[in-house]
């Protein structure tokens, strides 16, 4: 049961425009969301996270936005940078501590 | 304030074998989770400890297995190594139940 989902495997945009990472989730449990970047053969680095009692936050080029009645979120990158090139995880947790991940899409931007 | 850090970074052991990994949180921090990397799971959680307790369990076999110590350190250990647990083994450690702080992983291979 793959309770957050990220249908996207890839995504590849131009250098200056706006990237969107998409994510749906099936747990209503769910209350707290993170977003992580992956180089590889390193751990994941933590983005941005956004709490369930909000619908938006914001940090530098990086925004993510949560529908919770679609169960979804979505993050945006804005530029995009050649050095954002890399695997995007988005994650869920219900307060348990536990992350919950998606499958991740693999960002390429192209310069 | 220092990262995760997580030895070996690379192991080579063969089936049947056991191997013991190590995790050290940032300072401070008294949660420390388990992940397993693998191209067709994605990462997959194994389990948390937080103050020395396993407060949190993932759907791995009993031959996957844990501790923490006093100062927060945590081991993991597979025995009876097979083929299918090579993967990257991420440890992740946070205050509490927000963000979590990757390590570089371990990168166990099973001959």
């Amino acid at each position: 049961d793959q309770q957050v989902k990220q249908n996207s495997p890839s995504l590849s945009v131009q250098e200056g425009r706006i990237s969107i990472l998409n994510c749906d989730y099936t747990n209503s449990m769910f209350d707290y969301f993170l977003w992580y970047k992956k180089y590889p053969a390193e751990g994941p680095t933590f983005l941005i996270s956004i709490s369930s009692i909000k619908d938006k936050n914001e940090d530098g080029r990086f925004t993510v936005f949560l529908n919770k009645s679609a169960k979804h979120l979505s993050l945006h990158i804005v530029p995009s940078q050649p050095g954002d090139s890399a695997v995007y995880f988005c994650a869920a947790s219900d307060r348990g501590s536990r992350l919950t991940f998606g499958e991740g899409t693999q960002l390429t931007v192209n310069p | 304030k220092a990262g995760v850090t997580q030895t070996p970074r690379y192991l080579i052991k063969t089936r049947g074998q056991q191997v013991t990994l190590s995790c050290s949180p940032i300072s401070g921090h008294r949660s420390v989770s388990w992940y397993q990397q693998t191209p067709g799971q994605g990462l997959q959680f194994l389990f948390e400890y937080f103050s020395e307790t396993q407060r949190n369990k993932g759907n791995f076999p009993g031959r996957f297995s844990g501790r923490q110590f006093s100062n927060s350190r945590s081991e993991m250990n597979v025995s009876t190594l097979e083929l299918g647990d090579s993967a990257l083994y991420l440890c992740a450690s946070s205050m509490d139940l927000e963000e979590q702080f990757f390590g570089p992983g371990t990168r166990l291979t099973v001959l």
